[in-house]
């Protein structure tokens, strides 16, 4: 079956640093794929997604890039901020079009904690 | 935005008693509501798929008789945990999305604490 594994957390960053979350998939067909966020004490909020190989989704100066011959879809960002502190959950669905109307398959989620 | 609100946030019960958990779109109609399960340090089960008025769609392993959902209106979709045990202590998170124009994304509730004594 369908399955995403993201890198182990929690991950602590100073202001300003470089962030990588990494997230790899196993999936039958073409999945598209989605990073959500977790703010503390908030529900899941969809940060980005793509829907096909080479597709980059970018949002609030997160990246992740759709690299279907690595089976993967990392989460970078330049800079962060002391607000980006949140949970990271990387998560595929086989439904078509790039909807997220259908079932999705989370990885188990990446504590992020942003110093100043 | 859309916004999806869970009742309670917490709840604590005891062996054997009966826990119903509400889940709302405030300012949509959700035509598909979804159940997720999320263990500590794990990432969240799919449990359920309810669409309005009809029964809803378990996944394999999830008892259906333990676990009741009803979606009676395009705004409310209740998860009632049934003669719950100990095992049953989890985070509950309830999302809902519409095939309305435009929407394409899972709008997801802020979860319900589960403890069971």
């Amino acid at each position: 079956g369908d399955s995403v594994t993201q890198m182990e957390g929690p991950v602590t960053l100073s202001e300003e640093a470089f962030l990588t979350i990494n997230c790899t998939y196993t999936a039958t067909g073409y999945p598209s794929l989605f990073w959500y966020v977790q703010y503390p004490g908030e529900g899941l909020q969809l940060l980005l997604k793509a829907t096909k190989a080479d597709d980059k989704g970018s949002n609030k100066g997160f990246e992740a890039t759709y690299r279907k011959e690595t089976t993967s879809f990392h989460l970078e960002k330049g800079s962060v901020q002391v607000s980006d502190s949140a949970v990271y959950f990387c998560a595929l669905s086989d439904s078509p079009g790039g909807t997220s109307y259908g079932k999705l398959t989370f990885g188990q989620g990446t504590i992020l904690t942003v110093h100043p | 935005g859309a916004v999806v609100s869970q009742h309670p946030s917490r709840v604590i019960c005891k062996s054997g008693t009966s826990v119903k958990i509400e889940c709302r779109s405030l300012d949509f109609q959700a035509t598909t509501m979804f159940w997720y399960r999320q263990f500590p340090k794990q990432s969240l089960m799919l449990m359920a798929t309810s669409n309005e008025g009809s029964k809803a769609t378990y996944e394999q392993g999830v008892e259906k008789d333990k676990f009741l959902i009803n979606h009676a209106s395009l705004t409310l979709s209740t998860l009632t945990v049934t003669s719950a045990h100990p095992e049953d202590s989890s985070f509950y998170i309830c999302s809902a999305s519409t095939s309305l124009a435009g929407g394409d994304t899972q709008y997801f509730g802020p979860g319900t604490r589960l403890t069971v004594l």
